[in-house]
């Protein structure tokens, strides 16, 4: 079935530095790419997607990269601020044409030092 | 947009009762939404898959007569556990698929701690 994997499991960066987190996905039929933010005791927030036809998607902080051939996509955040601090999931689907079902990576603890 | 709610934040309960958690689309209609539950530092697993109107899609190695689901609206889903026991303690969290952002897009709701003493 679909697996998804996700780098790192942890991330810790100085304030105003980058963050990256990559994820690498198995099934060539995905088509829609989500980024998540949970924080603790909380649901989680969509922050940013991607859909197949589209390389690379860009809001202020946050930027996501996708390399179908390769079934590779990776989340960019810029400036990290403190409040940046959390676990990042990315995800794939088929779409909701198909199940519209959600294949989550394993997550990224990022923490932003002050 | 794009809210969805769930009732109750946190629930406490006897081991061998049942336990009712309800998820909303406070904003949309969600022809379709999901129920996941996650364990500490872990990532969500998909329970089930909610279509309006039928019956439920049950992920492999979940049990369908202990997780009931039910999702008799456009705008409702619940889940309920029944008998619950002390490995059924976890963090329990809808989606709903659809809004005016696309048709893909799942929004999450704030999640519910279930604790069985």
């Amino acid at each position: 079935g679909e697996n998804v994997e996700q780098h790192p499991s942890t991330l810790s960066v100085q304030e105003g530095d980058s963050a990256v987190i990559k994820c690498t996905y198995s099934d060539s039929a995905s088509n829609y790419f989500p980024w998540y933010k949970q924080e603790l005791g909380k649901g989680p927030q969509l922050i940013i997607d991607i859909r197949s036809n589209v390389g690379e998607k860009k809001d202020q902080r946050i930027a996501v990269t996708l390399n179908k051939t390769a079934k590779h996509f990776s989340l960019h955040i810029t400036e990290t601020q403190p409040e940046d601090s959390a676990v990042y999931f990315c995800a794939a689907s088929k779409g909701s044409s198909n199940t519209g079902k959600l294949i989550f990576g394993q997550g990224t603890t990022l923490q932003v030092k002050p | 947009g794009a809210v969805v709610s769930q009732h109750p934040s946190w629930v406490i309960c006897k081991s061998g009762t049942s336990v009712k958690i309800e998820c909303r689309s406070l904003d949309f209609q969600a022809t379709t939404m999901f129920w996941y539950r996650q364990f500490p530092k872990q990532s969500l697993m998909l329970m089930a898959t909610s279509n309006e109107g039928s019956k439920a899609t049950y992920e492999q190695g979940v049990e369908k007569d202990k997780f009931l689901i039910n999702h008799a609206s456009l705008t409702l889903s619940t889940l309920t556990v029944t008998s619950a026991h002390p490995e059924d303690s976890s963090f329990y969290i809808c989606s709903a698929l659809g809004s005016s952002q696309g048709p893909d897009t799942q929004y999450f709701g704030p999640g519910t701690r279930l604790t069985v003493l």
